[in-house]
Order: C-alpha cells, then structure tokens, then sequence
C-alpha cells in the first residue's frame, strides 16, 4: 500500500507569518492534489501537480511537486486567519485510486 | 447545482443494527467514492464505482456494502454497525476516476455505540 505522510501535523501561527507543509512518500504517485477542509465540511480541490518539478501558484499558496513525484509541498505566505483549515495531500496511485495523508492542521491566529 | 448531497447529517447506532447512506451527484460525474475519515487518519478509501453498473473494495471495505443504484446515486450500507465503525462518512464523485478533481458532500457523523 502506497503512504503519503504528512508534517507537521498540527501548525498554530501568528497572521502574517509564512508556513510550508510537507507531504512524503516512498512510492511515485502519477500526480499529486491538495485539499482544504474546513469543520463539518467536506475536502475542496485547491491544486492538483502532474509532473515532476513543477510549480502552481494560487494567490499566496505556492505548490510544488518532487522531481521524482514522491513528494510535494505546500508554502504559504502571510497567512490570514481565513487559511486555517484541514490541509491535505492525496496522490494517485498505480491502480488509479486516490490515496489521502494524515492531514496537516493549520491554525492561523490574528 | 446542489453538487454532492449526502443523506443523513448525524446518525447513532447501537452495535448489530443497520443503516444505509445515502448519496447523490447531480454533475452527470461517473465514477463515484466512500470515504471514511477518523481523527488522524486522514480519509480512507471504503468502496468505489468507478462507472454506473461497476463496484469495486477500496482499502477497508469490511463490514461494509455499496450499491451503485443508478448514474446520480451510490449508497453505502452497515449490515450489522460495530464500534469501529464509530467515524466521518464522506461520498465524492469525480467526471471519470481519481486523476479528475473529487467532489465531497457534506459528511455523516456515524456514532455507533
């Protein structure tokens, strides 16, 4: 079974701050998506990566994807407290289903 | 467009009883998903349908069923709720597999005691 790990799992900072979470495996995945989930909510789209080195920016959340595919990461720059959610990485694995991390949890305080 | 609704909201149990989830797309997506989600964990993935007429076990499919009753419906069914299955349940669509963006309804908060 492929494993996405995920860190920190929990991430409290002041507004303004910048943050990068992290999401590692040891398998390749074909691409890589990440979600935002708010409470009693389900998960959202945010991204999704397809190759290797490459880079998306949404507004103040930047996303990359390893080289190698196997991990990817998530930076954001001076947070609002609008950011704060569950934030998830899930890839696509070799039998074509997708396969979630453990989540990060962010909380940004004003 | 309503998206993915999911039928009911909170539900609790006692062990040995059963229950159907019900849940609905109306995005004409084919492929289909049941996910559950514990402190921790993450979401994991129950059973899928990857197009109507088509079921398949995801990475804990025990304990449960799934019935893809039609393009817009697929329903997740607990023959006989034990504890462990005390957790979150989220349903997603997707236009045609994984690679394609989910879609999640709103959950169901299964206490199961």
């Amino acid at each position: 079974t492929q494993l996405l790990e995920q860190s920190p799992q929990f991430l409290s900072i002041q507004e303004g701050e910048n943050l990068t979470v992290y999401c590692n495996s040891s398998s390749v995945f074909s691409s890589l998506q990440w979600y935002r989930q708010e409470p009693g909510e389900g998960p959202v789209l945010l991204v999704t990566v397809v190759t290797g080195g490459e880079v998306k920016k949404l507004k103040r959340l930047t996303f990359q994807f390893g080289d190698a595919r196997k991990d990817s990461s998530l930076h954001i720059t001076a947070a609002q407290p609008g950011d704060t959610g569950l934030y998830l990485c899930a890839g696509v694995d070799s039998s074509y289903k997708l396969i979630f991390g453990s989540g990060t949890r962010l909380l940004v305080r004003p | 467009n309503a998206g993915v609704t999911q039928t009911p909201k909170f539900q609790v149990l006692k062990t040995g009883q059963s229950m159907t989830l019900q849940c609905a797309q109306d995005m004409n997506h084919n492929s289909m998903y049941w996910y559950r989600q514990d402190p921790g964990m993450g979401l994991r993935l129950i059973y899928y349908s990857a197009s109507e007429g088509t079921t398949d076990k995801g990475e804990v499919p025990n304990g449960y069923n799934v019935s893809r009753l039609n393009k817009r419906e697929f329903s997740l069914r607990l023959e006989s709720a034990a504890p462990s299955q005390t957790s979150v349940y989220f349903c997603a669509s997707s236009y045609q597999g994984s690679s394609y963006e989910q879609y999640f309804g709103p959950g169901t908060r299964l206490t199961v005691t």
